[in-house]
C-alpha cells in the first residue's frame, strides 16, 4: 500500500520569499514516482513537477523544485520568489510499482501576502 | 493541442437520482481517470479507462460506473445518488505507455446532491 502525508494544512508566505511545502510518503516498492499539483480556487489540478525514485538529481521546473530525500521518504516542494498567483491548494501525490494510479495527500493551502 | 474538458461545470441532483458526467481527453492521450474530491480532501481515485476497458478501480461501489469511447472521451455514471456523493469530480487524461508520467486534469464538475 502507498501513503502520502501532508502535515501542513495551511501556510503563509510573503510575496517574493521562498516557501517549502512538506510531503512524506510510504511505499514498499523500490520504483515509484512523486508528483506535485496546484489547485487554484477554480478547481483544476495543474501539474507542477515530477520526481522518479531512481532520479539522481532533484527535479526543478522554473520556480518549483522538489527536495527529494529518499532515506527520509520526503519530497518537499520548494517555491522560490513567491507570487500572489501562487495562492492555491497544493497536493503531493505518488504512484508506485507498475501502477499508473496516484494516491494524493490531503493538501496544503498556501496564501501569499503582498 | 486541446486540453481536458468536462461537462457540465455544475450540477444539482436529488437523492436517488442518476447522473452522467462527461470528459474529453487531451489530444493524443489514450487513458482517462476519474477522481472524486470531497471538500477539504485530496482527490480519491474512482477508476481508470484505457482503450475502452476499465484498467483499475478504487474503493467505490458498483453504482459508480464508466465508459470510454473510441475517441478516448469518457463518461462517469452514478446511480442512486446519496448525499455523500456531493463533491468535485475530476477527470484526468494521460498517455499510458508513453514517456510522460503526469496526468492532465480537467476543470471538474461540481455535483451537489440534495
Amino acid at each position: 500500500a502507498q501513503k502520502i502525508t501532508q502535515t501542513q494544512p495551511g501556510m503563509f508566505v510573503q510575496e517574493k520569499e521562498a516557501v517549502t511545502l512538506d510531503c512524506t510518503y510510504d511505499t514498499s516498492d523500490p520504483s515509484y514516482g512523486l508528483f506535485w499539483y496546484k489547485q487554484p480556487s477554480s478547481g483544476e489540478m495543474i501539474f507542477l513537477i515530477y520526481q522518479g525514485s531512481y532520479d539522481q538529481q532533484n527535479a526543478t521546473e522554473g520556480r518549483y523544485s522538489l527536495n527529494f530525500q529518499k532515506a527520509r521518504k520526503s519530497a518537499n516542494l520548494v517555491i522560490s520568489a513567491s507570487q500572489l498567483g501562487d495562492s492555491a491548494m497544493y497536493f503531493c501525490a505518488m504512484r508506485s510499482g507498475g501502477s499508473y494510479i496516484p494516491t494524493f495527500g490531503r493538501g496544503t493551502s498556501l496564501i501569499v501576502h503582498p | 493541442e486541446t486540453g481536458v474538458t468536462q461537462s457540465p461545470t455544475h450540477l444539482i441532483k436529488t437523492r436517488g437520482q442518476q447522473v452522467t458526467l462527461r470528459c474529453s481527453s487531451q489530444s493524443g492521450h489514450n487513458t482517462v481517470s476519474w477522481y472524486q474530491q470531497a471538500l477539504g480532501q485530496g482527490p480519491q481515485f474512482i477508476f481508470q479507462y484505457y482503450r475502452e476497458e476499465e484498467n483499475g478501480r478504487g474503493n467505490f461501489p458498483p453504482r459508480f460506473s464508466g465508459l470510454q469511447f473510441p475517441n478516448y472521451s469518457s463518461e462517469l455514471n452514478v446511480n442512486a445518488l446519496e448525499l455523500d456523493d456531493s463533491a468535485l469530480y475530476l477527470c484526468a487524461s494521460s498517455l499510458l505507455g508513453g514517456e510522460g508520467y503526469e496526468q492532465y486534469f480537467g476543470p471538474g464538475t461540481r455535483l451537489t446532491v440534495t
